[in-house]
Protein backbone atom coordinates (compact mmCIF):
# COMPACT_ATOMS: atom_id res chain seq x y z
CA UNK A 1 0.00 0.00 0.00
CA UNK A 2 1.25 3.49 -1.09
CA UNK A 3 1.86 5.41 2.37
CA UNK A 4 2.82 8.84 3.00
CA UNK A 5 3.27 10.06 6.73
CA UNK A 6 4.37 13.49 7.64
CA UNK A 7 5.97 14.70 11.08
CA UNK A 8 7.41 17.64 12.62
CA UNK A 9 4.30 20.16 13.31
CA UNK A 10 4.16 21.92 15.96
CA UNK A 11 3.35 25.85 18.23
CA UNK A 12 6.60 28.37 16.57
CA UNK A 13 6.54 31.81 17.55
CA UNK A 14 6.60 34.41 14.41
CA UNK A 15 10.22 34.50 12.79
CA UNK A 16 11.04 30.73 14.68
CA UNK A 17 11.62 27.76 12.01
CA UNK A 18 10.31 24.07 12.05
CA UNK A 19 11.47 21.13 9.98
CA UNK A 20 8.68 18.77 8.51
CA UNK A 21 9.49 15.23 7.69
CA UNK A 22 7.79 13.02 5.08
CA UNK A 23 8.44 8.90 5.29
CA UNK A 24 7.28 6.88 2.14
CA UNK A 25 6.34 3.69 1.35
CA UNK A 26 4.66 1.38 -0.92
CA UNK A 27 6.19 2.95 -3.90
CA UNK A 28 8.91 3.61 -5.68
CA UNK A 29 9.88 7.25 -4.09
CA UNK A 30 12.60 7.72 -6.02
CA UNK A 31 11.22 8.08 -9.53
CA UNK A 32 8.57 10.42 -8.09
CA UNK A 33 8.34 14.35 -7.96
CA UNK A 34 7.45 15.17 -4.47
CA UNK A 35 5.66 18.20 -3.25
CA UNK A 36 3.99 19.51 0.09
CA UNK A 37 1.11 21.20 -0.45
CA UNK A 38 -0.82 23.20 2.70
CA UNK A 39 -4.39 23.48 3.51
CA UNK A 40 -6.00 26.42 5.76
CA UNK A 41 -9.38 27.49 5.90
CA UNK A 42 -9.05 30.65 5.23
CA UNK A 43 -7.02 30.59 2.18
CA UNK A 44 -7.83 26.98 0.99
CA UNK A 45 -5.60 24.42 -0.09
CA UNK A 46 -2.00 25.96 -2.01
CA UNK A 47 1.21 24.00 -3.67
CA UNK A 48 4.37 25.02 -2.05
CA UNK A 49 6.93 23.33 -3.01
CA UNK A 50 7.65 21.13 -5.69
CA UNK A 51 10.96 18.67 -6.81
CA UNK A 52 12.03 16.05 -9.02
CA UNK A 53 13.28 12.58 -8.57
CA UNK A 54 16.50 13.69 -8.12
CA UNK A 55 16.08 16.99 -6.00
CA UNK A 56 18.21 18.95 -9.02
CA UNK A 57 15.06 21.00 -9.57
CA UNK A 58 12.71 22.65 -7.24
CA UNK A 59 9.83 25.11 -7.26
CA UNK A 60 8.15 27.18 -5.04
CA UNK A 61 5.13 29.39 -4.51
CA UNK A 62 6.28 33.33 -4.11
CA UNK A 63 5.85 33.21 -0.45
CA UNK A 64 7.49 31.19 0.66
CA UNK A 65 10.38 31.92 -1.84
CA UNK A 66 13.68 32.25 0.63
CA UNK A 67 12.12 31.28 3.80
CA UNK A 68 11.34 27.68 2.96
CA UNK A 69 13.45 24.57 1.07
CA UNK A 70 12.33 21.76 0.39
CA UNK A 71 14.99 18.65 -0.06
CA UNK A 72 15.05 14.92 -0.15
CA UNK A 73 16.89 11.61 0.87
CA UNK A 74 16.10 8.95 -1.55
CA UNK A 75 18.44 6.34 0.09
CA UNK A 76 15.26 7.15 3.38
CA UNK A 77 12.82 7.58 1.17
CA UNK A 78 12.06 10.41 2.85
CA UNK A 79 11.17 14.62 1.79
CA UNK A 80 11.45 17.48 4.04
CA UNK A 81 10.37 20.97 4.65
CA UNK A 82 12.91 23.82 6.06
CA UNK A 83 10.62 26.51 7.11
CA UNK A 84 12.43 29.79 8.72
CA UNK A 85 11.50 33.19 9.12
CA UNK A 86 8.20 31.57 10.07
CA UNK A 87 4.74 34.13 9.37
CA UNK A 88 0.99 33.83 11.51
CA UNK A 89 -0.07 33.54 7.67
CA UNK A 90 1.91 30.25 7.20
CA UNK A 91 -0.47 28.36 9.80
CA UNK A 92 -1.77 25.33 7.69
CA UNK A 93 -1.89 21.75 7.94
CA UNK A 94 0.76 21.04 5.98
CA UNK A 95 0.52 17.83 4.00
CA UNK A 96 3.26 16.01 1.38
CA UNK A 97 1.62 14.17 -1.75
CA UNK A 98 2.82 13.07 -4.84
CA UNK A 99 3.44 15.95 -7.70
CA UNK A 100 0.22 15.24 -9.41
CA UNK A 101 -1.86 14.11 -6.17
CA UNK A 102 -1.43 10.95 -5.32
CA UNK A 103 -1.10 9.41 -3.02
CA UNK A 104 -1.05 11.55 0.22
CA UNK A 105 -0.22 12.05 3.77
CA UNK A 106 -2.86 12.51 6.71
CA UNK A 107 -0.79 16.05 7.59
CA UNK A 108 0.96 17.52 10.26
CA UNK A 109 -0.55 21.34 11.82
CA UNK A 110 1.88 23.67 11.77
CA UNK A 111 0.50 26.86 14.04
CA UNK A 112 2.67 29.99 13.93
CA UNK A 113 1.65 32.37 16.85
CA UNK A 114 2.72 34.67 19.56
CA UNK B 1 -1.27 32.27 -11.36
CA UNK B 2 -3.79 30.01 -13.15
CA UNK B 3 -6.89 30.93 -11.53
CA UNK B 4 -9.64 27.65 -10.96
CA UNK B 5 -13.27 28.37 -10.03
CA UNK B 6 -15.49 25.99 -8.99
CA UNK B 7 -19.31 26.46 -9.52
CA UNK B 8 -21.77 25.74 -7.36
CA UNK B 9 -19.75 26.02 -4.32
CA UNK B 10 -22.75 24.22 -2.23
CA UNK B 11 -24.60 21.24 -3.85
CA UNK B 12 -27.24 19.60 -1.48
CA UNK B 13 -28.46 16.80 -3.29
CA UNK B 14 -30.74 13.57 -2.98
CA UNK B 15 -30.15 9.90 -2.17
CA UNK B 16 -29.76 8.82 -6.05
CA UNK B 17 -29.72 11.21 -7.89
CA UNK B 18 -27.19 12.90 -9.79
CA UNK B 19 -24.99 15.82 -9.05
CA UNK B 20 -22.55 17.91 -11.45
CA UNK B 21 -19.40 20.27 -10.58
CA UNK B 22 -18.02 22.66 -13.25
CA UNK B 23 -14.77 24.08 -12.89
CA UNK B 24 -13.16 27.11 -15.04
CA UNK B 25 -9.53 27.86 -15.53
CA UNK B 26 -8.05 31.23 -16.30
CA UNK B 27 -5.51 30.21 -19.42
CA UNK B 28 -4.92 26.91 -21.02
CA UNK B 29 -3.98 23.74 -19.02
CA UNK B 30 -2.91 21.85 -22.26
CA UNK B 31 0.81 20.88 -22.40
CA UNK B 32 2.96 20.30 -24.70
CA UNK B 33 3.01 16.54 -25.91
CA UNK B 34 -0.42 16.47 -25.90
CA UNK B 35 -0.87 15.72 -21.91
CA UNK B 36 -3.58 17.86 -19.82
CA UNK B 37 -2.72 18.11 -15.59
CA UNK B 38 -5.85 18.59 -14.35
CA UNK B 39 -7.15 16.42 -11.51
CA UNK B 40 -10.12 15.93 -8.79
CA UNK B 41 -9.93 15.38 -5.55
CA UNK B 42 -12.46 14.61 -2.72
CA UNK B 43 -12.17 15.60 0.85
CA UNK B 44 -14.10 13.64 3.21
CA UNK B 45 -14.95 15.20 6.90
CA UNK B 46 -11.54 14.80 8.82
CA UNK B 47 -9.77 13.30 6.27
CA UNK B 48 -6.74 14.51 3.66
CA UNK B 49 -7.21 14.85 0.05
CA UNK B 50 -7.88 12.06 -2.22
CA UNK B 51 -7.39 12.21 -5.62
CA UNK B 52 -10.39 10.88 -7.87
CA UNK B 53 -9.86 11.55 -11.28
CA UNK B 54 -6.46 12.58 -13.21
CA UNK B 55 -5.56 13.78 -16.28
CA UNK B 56 -9.50 15.26 -17.34
CA UNK B 57 -11.05 11.56 -16.87
CA UNK B 58 -9.11 8.71 -15.48
CA UNK B 59 -10.62 7.08 -12.39
CA UNK B 60 -8.58 6.49 -9.75
CA UNK B 61 -8.18 2.51 -8.78
CA UNK B 62 -10.73 1.62 -6.60
CA UNK B 63 -12.98 4.71 -7.62
CA UNK B 64 -16.33 3.51 -8.13
CA UNK B 65 -17.37 4.79 -11.97
CA UNK B 66 -20.06 6.21 -10.94
CA UNK B 67 -17.63 9.57 -10.71
CA UNK B 68 -16.69 10.82 -14.11
CA UNK B 69 -14.23 13.78 -15.36
CA UNK B 70 -14.57 15.27 -18.79
CA UNK B 71 -13.28 18.47 -20.59
CA UNK B 72 -10.91 20.05 -22.65
CA UNK B 73 -8.90 23.32 -22.76
CA UNK B 74 -10.31 25.34 -19.82
CA UNK B 75 -13.82 24.21 -18.91
CA UNK B 76 -13.86 20.25 -17.12
CA UNK B 77 -16.71 18.88 -15.22
CA UNK B 78 -17.59 16.11 -12.63
CA UNK B 79 -20.63 14.16 -12.52
CA UNK B 80 -21.75 11.65 -10.03
CA UNK B 81 -24.37 9.83 -11.78
CA UNK B 82 -26.02 8.47 -8.85
CA UNK B 83 -24.80 10.54 -5.32
CA UNK B 84 -24.56 7.83 -2.16
CA UNK B 85 -24.12 8.98 1.31
CA UNK B 86 -20.42 8.05 1.55
CA UNK B 87 -19.84 10.92 -1.32
CA UNK B 88 -20.80 13.75 1.02
CA UNK B 89 -17.65 16.01 1.59
CA UNK B 90 -15.64 18.86 -0.78
CA UNK B 91 -14.60 18.37 -4.12
CA UNK B 92 -11.66 20.50 -5.66
CA UNK B 93 -10.26 20.93 -9.46
CA UNK B 94 -6.47 21.32 -9.05
CA UNK B 95 -4.03 22.01 -12.40
CA UNK B 96 -1.11 20.69 -12.83
CA UNK B 97 0.22 22.47 -15.95
CA UNK B 98 0.82 25.94 -14.55
CA UNK B 99 3.20 26.49 -11.86
CA UNK B 100 2.48 26.87 -8.82
CA UNK B 101 -0.21 24.33 -9.55
CA UNK B 102 -3.78 25.56 -8.29
CA UNK B 103 -7.04 24.02 -6.86
CA UNK B 104 -10.57 25.48 -6.92
CA UNK B 105 -12.18 26.56 -3.80
CA UNK B 106 -14.16 23.59 -3.48
CA UNK B 107 -17.01 22.30 -3.79
CA UNK B 108 -19.15 21.10 -0.86
CA UNK B 109 -21.57 18.10 -1.54
CA UNK B 110 -24.47 17.64 1.50
CA UNK B 111 -27.43 15.33 1.23
CA UNK B 112 -30.57 17.01 1.31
Amino acid sequence: EEQLVESGGGLVQPGGSLRLSCAASGFPFSMYWMSWVRQDPGRGLEWVANMNPDGSQKSYMDSVKGRFTISRDNAKNSMYLQMDSLRVEDTAVYYCAESQGSPWGQGTLVTVSS
Amino acid sequence: DVVMTQSPLSLPVTLGQPASISCRSSQSLAYSGGNLYFNWFQQRPGQSPRRLIYKVSNRESGVPDRFSGSGSGTDFTLKISRVEAEDVGVYYCMQGTHWPWTFGQGTKVEIK
